[in-house]
């Protein structure tokens, strides 16, 4: 099974500033046939179902803003959201779809400070 | 608009077997680019992925829940579900049903079902 690994647990981050999400994978997600990394990033709220953002690493679901970005290939992989706003507080996963079993990371919680 | 809904009992009884349904709307579920999940979390922990079926009927499940699952598909139906046998209290967890496409993973999730384990 591919582990996936994030960081930190916990963020805590001014409104307006950036916050910068950790995920590790424990063998590469990167489809050599097509050079693309089968890495999904979700965002989760109380009480919702989670929510795709980003997938293939760094592709922006339609209507995500823009202040979202995903980088990173292989085994290393970053969510980076640009000038927090209220509304992001939740919940972040990242998720290889590469091979089965698919699994999760065991989450960021996003807070403000 | 493709919208899920997951339908079943939200109490069993250890032992007992978890049978739960999901119906899928707006779209259809024959279409090989898409498959479709199982998804649990317990109450207030991550995602753990249960499994998924295509619509040929192949599986894939978690192997530490592999003995006791089984998904399955009715297309003509637009439903799929999930059956989890010999259910102890570490069961009980919100679950939900996802369509998945393989360049996206789960892109549409249901609302969740809570479902607890307890006598």
């Amino acid at each position: 099974d591919i582990v996936m690994t994030q960081s930190p647990d916990s963020l805590a981050v001014s409104l307006g500033e950036g916050a910068t999400i950790s995920c590790k994978s424990s063998e590469t997600v990167l489809y050599t046939a097509d050079n693309k990394d089968y890495l999904a990033w979700y965002q989760q709220k109380p009480g919702q179902p989670p929510k795709l953002l980003i997938h293939w690493a760094s592709t922006r679901e339609s209507g995500v803003p823009d202040r979202f970005s995903g980088s990173g290939s292989g085994t290393d992989f970053t969510l980076t959201i640009s000038s927090l706003q209220a509304e992001d507080v939740a919940i972040y996963y990242c998720h290889q779809y590469f091979s089965a079993p698919l699994t999760f990371g065991q989450g960021t919680k996003l807070e403000i400070k | 608009q493709v919208q899920l809904q997951e339908s079943g009992p939200g109490l069993v009884k250890p032992s007992q077997t978890l049978s739960l349904t999901c119906s899928v709307s707006g779209g259809s579920m024959t279409s090989t680019l898409y498959y479709w999940s199982w998804v649990r979390q317990p109450a207030g922990k991550g995602l753990e992925w249960i499994g998924r079926v295509y619509p040929s009927g192949s599986t894939n499940y978690n192997p530490s829940l592999k003995s006791r699952v089984t998904i399955s598909v009715a297309t003509s139906k637009n439903l799929f579900s999930l059956t989890l046998t010999s259910v102890t209290a570490a069961d009980t967890a919100m679950y939900y049903c996802a369509r998945g496409r393989a360049v996206t993973g789960a892109d549409y999730w249901g609302q969740g079902t809570l479902v607890t384990v307890s006598s």
